[in-house]
């Protein structure tokens, strides 16, 4: 089946530094990819749609300077967290959609998570 | 913003009992699905129903959806010590594209006492 993978499971930085994930479909081309944070205990916030080729679209309330998106290919997705202050810690999780078979009723994939924390 | 609404938030039961799960919504949708998670890990997908659906089955799964209530329920029987984990309700309006974005309920975290 299809798999996603994330990169680092799990980060520890100090505050000020920047921080990358990445978010990979192993097997299949996704033109959209989604990026979630999640609270402990909470649920999961849609923080931005990636789109292969443009600009990422961003929900409200997320400061698009402060989460910078990159999906330069079919099979990565990449959150960079800039300038990370420990209230962005958090456990960041990124779901992809295969391309050839992306329709209003199909499932999305996602990666098993990237547990960050700022220091 | 976050529209499906589960509970209860927390349900402990003893194994080879019955579980379920409700989750409420505001909008119109295109479907509803269900995924689990366990504690620190990723979401695995359990079941998805559409909105011109009423009931679905997946093995020990039962999941119903009433859109005229804008809620739906997941059952999961004969429960096992290895279902213990965080069950999460989300729904999707739009279809196709960037248009199919998942809204997370809170979730009902679900202990199964061996």
């Amino acid at each position: 089946g299809a798999v996603v993978s994330q990169h680092p499971s799990w980060v520890i930085c100090k505050s000020g530094t920047s921080v990358k994930i990445e978010c990979r479909s192993l097997d299949f081309q996704a033109t959209t990819m989604f990026w979630y944070r999640q609270f402990p205990k909470q649920s999961l916030m849609l923080m931005a749609t990636s789109n292969e080729g443009s600009k990422a679209t961003y929900e409200q309330g997320v400061e698009k300077d402060k989460f910078l998106i990159n999906h330069a290919s079919l099979t990565l997705s990449t959150l960079t967290v800039t300038s990370a202050h420990p209230e962005d810690s958090s456990f960041y999780i990124c779901s992809a959609a295969d391309r050839g078979e992306f329709s209003g009723a199909n499932v999305l994939t996602f990666g098993a998570g990237s547990r960050l924390t700022v220091l | 913003s976050q529209q499906g609404e589960e509970d209860p938030q927390a349900l402990s039961i003893q194994e080879g009992e019955n579980a379920t799960m409700n989750c409420s919504y505001k909008t119109s949708i295109n479907n509803l699905q269900w995924y689990r998670q366990n504690s620190g890990r990723g979401l695995v997908h359990l079941i998805l129903i559409r909105s011109n659906e009423r009931e679905k089955h997946s093995g020990r799964l039962r999941v119903t959806l009433d859109t005229s209530k804008k809620s739906s329920s997941l059952l999961i029987t004969a429960s096992r010590a290895a279902d213990t984990a965080s069950y999460f309700c989300a729904t999707v309006r739009g279809r196709g594209g960037s248009n199919y974005k998942l809204t997370f309920g809170k979730g009902t975290l679900l202990t199964v006492n061996p």
